[in-house]
Formats: C-alpha cells, structure tokens, sequence
C-alpha cells in the first residue's frame, strides 16, 4: 500500500539554525498538511496546502515557518530559525478528493 | 470552532476483555468523525471514519465506533482485546466536507492490554 514518507526521522539541530523536513506525499493526492505533536500534547494543525499555495495556516505557523512543493514529489517545512519550542514531532498527511488523510511515521525535532 | 474531549488519558483492559474508548465532539454541524491509532515510533493509521449514512461504522482490527449525534459522541469499542491493540488511539474532527480542512484532534487515549 503507498504510504507518506518523511526523512529524516530523527533530526537534531542548535537553536537559531534553520531546519527543513521532507515529504514525499503519496503520488496521486493532491491535498498536503503538516502536523506537529509536542511530546505529551494533542497533534496540532500547521499548514495545509493545495494548488501550490496555502490554503490555511495556524496560528503557531509564524514568519519562521514555511512549506514548499519544490518538484512534483516532494514537500517540505522550513523552520528558519529553530527556538528551542520547535522540538516535537512532526507529521506530513496528504489525502486525495473526498478521501481521509494519510500520515507519515513523522521527523523527530530535537533543537539544542 | 470544532474540539474534541477524549475522557480518560490512559485506560488499561485485559486481554480478551471490552475496550471502549470515548470520544465527544463539539461543532456547530455534525462533522466527519476519525479515529487514528499511533504505534511506538509510528505515524497515525486510519482506524475508521464516519462522514454520513449508517453511524455505526466498522473500521480495521474488530474495531467499531458509533456516531450518536444527540451525545455528540463517537466512542471506540472492541469486544476482545488483543495485545496487539496496545497504542495511543486519537479522535478527530473535521468540517462534514472532503475540502482543504484540517482534522482537529483530542489529546489522546494510551491504551495498555493487562496479559
């Protein structure tokens, strides 16, 4: 069965760094989000993003974030400058017309 | 705004015994119901959706939930525990349409089978 895939699975990095995590949706969805999940919290809606451009954000998707389909398989998050509250796990979902969402096993980020 | 309360933060059952994991709701239309199982070290699976026609819905593991919308809940049963069904279950909601709409999520139900 396709499934979403996210790399790296672990990624540590020192504060103020800029981070980018990677997504290879399934290949015929056409709808793409991001999630994260502090660790012992509830997961937690960032960004969704159709028709190469956002379609909604949250308010914890601040100028330091970003997204990005850069070719026709991947999509990315950019954290600009990592703050030591970004670390958490965060999961990529994409979902074809009228169909549920589909997650990715997620990126572990540890900022230092 | 739509939320999810899920009673109970860790619930643990025997082997073999009834899980029953509960779910309630708040959106101002009845929304499109989810629930997601995590494993260790793994992405959220799909369990079962309800989005219309018959409330009771079956989902994969002998898993089933039903949508009571005077309750306003969508509680997750299964009538014999397996080990295998030890994870984290999570309820989600989502505006009743397929469009670009987040899912909103509860904060989670540890699950732990006693052998």
């Amino acid at each position: 069965e396709p499934e979403v895939t996210q790399t790296p699975s672990h990624q540590v990095t020192q504060m103020g760094q800029e981070v980018i995590l990677r997504c290879v949706p399934i290949s015929n969805h056409l709808y793409f989000y991001w999630y994260r999940q502090i660790l012992g919290q509830k997961v937690e809606f960032l960004v969704s993003f159709y028709n190469n451009e956002i379609s909604e954000k949250s308010e914890i998707f601040d100028d330091q974030f970003s997204v990005e389909r850069p070719d026709g398989s991947n999509f990315t998050l950019k954290i600009r400058s990592t703050k030591l509250e970004d670390s958490a796990m965060y999961f990529c979902a994409s979902r074809e017309d009228n169909q549920p969402q589909h997650f990715g096993d997620g990126t572990r980020l540890s900022i230092l | 705004a739509q939320s999810v309360t899920q009673l109970g933060s860790h619930v643990s059952v025997s082997e073999g015994a009834l899980v029953l994991l509960r779910c309630n709701y708040s959106s101002s239309v009845p929304p499109y119901l989810f629930w997601y199982v995590q494993y260790p070290n793994q992405g959220l699976q799909l369990l079962l959706k309800y989005t219309t026609g018959a409330t009771l819905v079956k989902g994969i593991n002998g898993f089933e939930a039903e949508f009571k919308k005077s309750e306003t809940s969508f509680h997750l049963t299964k009538p014999s525990a397996h080990m295998s069904d030890a994870a984290e279950y999570f309820c989600a909601v989502s505006p009743p349409n397929f469009g670009n709409e987040k899912l909103t999520f509860g904060t989670g139900t540890r699950l732990t089978i006693i052998p």
